[in-house]
């Protein structure tokens, strides 16, 4: 049971390039969401899923797209890179659609756009 | 004012003391809380929900105060894995999106 892994770990990109961070998780959980974390901020949720085909906006969704084909993948999508989508990512699930339930969360993607 | 605000540290601590830290919310609303741990550039994990009676995990103990709006956590006889940051989260409402995250508190432990 690997639980939410995400590739890549680490990503230099040059503002205007495009690029996708999988997510896959196999605990068969419905609810997937990638959020960012930057120096001294509190993650931000970027875009959530609530199971295949559904999709939401979060607090930060601009600049980002996401998809959700199937319960395992989560795919975020940088449409075109700024220097401010320098962050780490992460991408997480959880079983049930209540936030007191426990979020499980990939190791992360250091992205840096230059 | 921030929606979740904790002292960003680090506290430094030898080891065997105790620590503890709060987290101030501003919507009295928030209907759960949490605290999260997150090793050097790893992922968050979640250490203990916080219970309005309080709830207590070995070492550590977390508490809620509703009419000053802030929670805490106590962690005693520190060890020196405990080094980490300390993330405070606050649910608004039941969905993920109402979940609002601080910035976290860096605590330290010395040998």
């Amino acid at each position: 049971n690997a639980g939410v892994t995400q590739t890549p770990k680490f990503q230099v990109l040059k503002t205007g390039q495009s690029m996708t961070l999988q997510c896959a998780q196999d605990m068969n959980h419905e609810y997937m969401s990638w959020y960012r974390q930057d120096p001294g901020m509190g993650l931000r949720l970027i875009h959530y899923s609530v199971g295949a085909g559904i999709t939401d906006q979060g607090e930060v969704p601009n600049g980002y797209n996401v998809s959700r084909s199937t319960t395992e993948d989560f795919p975020l999508r940088l449409l075109s890179a700024a220097p401010s989508q320098t962050s780490v990512y992460f991408c997480a699930s959880r079983n049930s659609p209540y936030g007191t339930d426990t979020q499980y969360f990939g190791p992360g993607t250091r992205l840096t756009v230059l | 004012r921030k929606e979740v605000e904790q002292d960003p540290g680090p506290f430094n601590v030898p080891e065997g003391a105790t620590v503890a830290f709060n987290c101030t919310y501003s919507n009295s609303a928030s209907q759960s809380f949490f605290w999260y741990r997150q090793d050097c550039r790893k992922e968050p994990k979640l250490l203990m929900s916080v219970y309005s009676s309080g709830n207590e995990d070995g070492r550590f103990t977390a508490q809620l105060n509703r009419a000053s709006q802030y929670i805490s956590l106590l962690i005693r006889d520190s060890k020196l894995s405990d080094s980490a940051t300390y993330l405070c989260v606050v649910n608004m409402g039941d969905s993920n999106y109402q979940l609002i995250w601080g910035a976290g508190t860096k605590l330290i432990i010395k040998p």
